[in-house]
């Protein structure tokens, strides 16, 4: 059973326009979630995460938002460059378990196109 | 960068044989993680540890074994190689989680593992 879905495949969108990648999950236990960035070849990167105490959190051109009561979550990169180009995975996790696991969607390709 | 490296970083193998990967970690983190990439299904969990000695099994866990006898190292080993074993593996530790640091993971460059 999949806890973390991500069920955009992949995403398309114009250089200097809106990127908004979504994430539902289904475990109500979830309570701290995280978006990673990877690029072909190399090890996911951290690029930001959000406690369920907060709807939103903004990191330069990255802001991600949670809304609880639908367990959705949403990453949008504003403007989008071609260097944002890559996997998008979304990640959730238990913060109060004994032990720190993340539990991954499968990923989005987003293209950023000049 | 969390100082991970990972090694080997390509490896081909035939079916049948031991494969044993590693992860070495130089910040003295106490958690350690070994997840395997693949198409339609992201990012699966094998092993993690949680101290020297101290190891537990994630969603994806059958045909692999783990061990971490320091605190820097933290090895996967496939006993008997298989071709759905055929894979990028990822290792990871957590950092942060204390005095307002965000609490995350890092992740090495990964070994792509061809068992053919």
């Amino acid at each position: 059973d999949q806890q973390v879905k991500q069920n955009s495949p992949s995403l398309s969108v114009q250089e200097g326009r809106i990127s908004i990648l979504n994430c539902d999950y289904t475990n109500s236990m979830f309570d701290y979630f995280l978006w990673y960035k990877k690029y072909p070849a190399e090890g996911p990167t951290f690029l930001i995460s959000i406690s369920s105490i907060k709807d939103k959190n903004e990191d330069g051109r990255f802001t991600v938002f949670l809304n609880k009561s639908a367990k959705h979550l949403s990453l949008h990169i504003v403007p989008s460059q071609p260097g944002d180009s890559a996997v998008y995975f979304c990640a959730a996790t238990f913060s109060g378990g004994s032990n720190y696991k993340l539990t991954f969607g499968k990923g989005t390709l987003l293209t950023v196109n000049p | 960068d969390a100082g991970i490296t990972q090694s080997p970083r390509h490896k081909v193998t035939e079916t049948g044989t031991p494969v044993t990967l590693r992860c070495h970690q130089t910040e003295n983190h106490r958690y350690m993680y070994w997840y395997r990439q693949d198409p339609g299904h992201g990012l699966r969990l094998i092993h993690y540890s949680y101290g020297v000695k101290d190891t537990d099994k994630g969603e994806v866990s059958d045909g692999y074994s783990v061990s971490r006898s320091k605190t820097e190292d933290f090895l996967l080993t496939l006993e008997s190689a298989t071709s759905s074993q055929t894979s990028v593996y990822f290792c990871a530790i957590r950092k942060g989680g204390q005095r307002g640091e965000t609490d995350t993971q890092y992740f090495g460059p990964g070994t792509r593992l061809t068992v053919l």
